[in-house]
């Protein structure tokens, strides 16, 4: 089992719509969540990060943390053609190293 | 440009050849980790330094792999007698203690 998972997708949503990305973990231990979007040649660029049961809002963002459940979402509100890209969900495990343990990624595609 | 700054951009390299990237971190920020990324994957860790210390690396880091931070500010990663295996992009990131990373714009590497 990885210990990141996600759906490789593509998850296609019309422009306007929510867009939901899911990803699930395996170390109960994880302590820090964190969403990066990445365009196609580009490197990560944050987008939220979550650190407690609950949901986040950032503008058109919205990152949601079950830690029973051990999964962490992002809700992308009225999308746009431009949130098109590969969006990483990323944990910290147990212990201070502060590396990063990333899922490989949803291939989101907003259409017009 | 007070990011992360990687170089070179690109590198084409033969296999068996030694090849050196640079990272240059946010300025003051005390922790800088080392990623590789090949397509359709996630990020995968390889190593960080804390100031100058080298704390963690990866199993992926085999011996031909070495990575510097001399003064706890830029650090560089050298892969000796590549191969064809070691395609992938490089990426930096950057912290403060206990913070989120930021990543550079990664260095290409493609072994011919």
């Amino acid at each position: 089992q990885k210990e990141v998972e996600q759906n490789s997708g593509p998850l296609s949503v019309p422009e306007g719509a929510i867009a939901s990305l899911n990803c699930t973990y395996s170390d109960r231990g994880s302590q820090s969540f964190f969403w990066y979007r990445q365009y196609s040649g580009k490197s990560p660029e944050l987008i939220m990060f979550i650190y407690s049961n609950g949901d986040k809002e950032d503008g058109r963002f919205t990152a949601q943390l079950n830690k029973a459940s051990q999964y962490v979402s992002l809700l992308i509100r009225d999308s746009q053609p431009s949130d098109s890209a590969t969006y990483l969900c990323a944990v910290t495990l147990s212990g201070n190293t502060g590396k990063l343990i990333f899922g490989q990624g949803t291939t989101l595609q907003v259409k017009p | 440009d007070t990011g992360v700054s990687q170089n070179p951009r690109h590198k084409i390299t033969k296999r068996g050849q030694n090849v050196t990237f640079r990272c240059d971190p946010i300025s003051e920020h005390n922790r800088l980790y080392w990623y590789r990324q090949t397509l359709g994957q996630g990020p995968e860790f390889l190593t960080y330094f804390q100031n100058e210390a080298q704390l963690e690396k990866s199993r992926l880091l085999s011996d031909r792999f070495s990575a510097e931070r001399p003064k706890g500010s830029f650090s560089t990663l050298e892969i000796q007698r590549t191969e064809q295996g070691d395609s992938a992009m490089y990426l930096c990131a950057s912290s403060a203690l206990g913070e989120t990373q930021y990543f550079g714009p990664g260095t290409r590497l493609l072994v011919l």
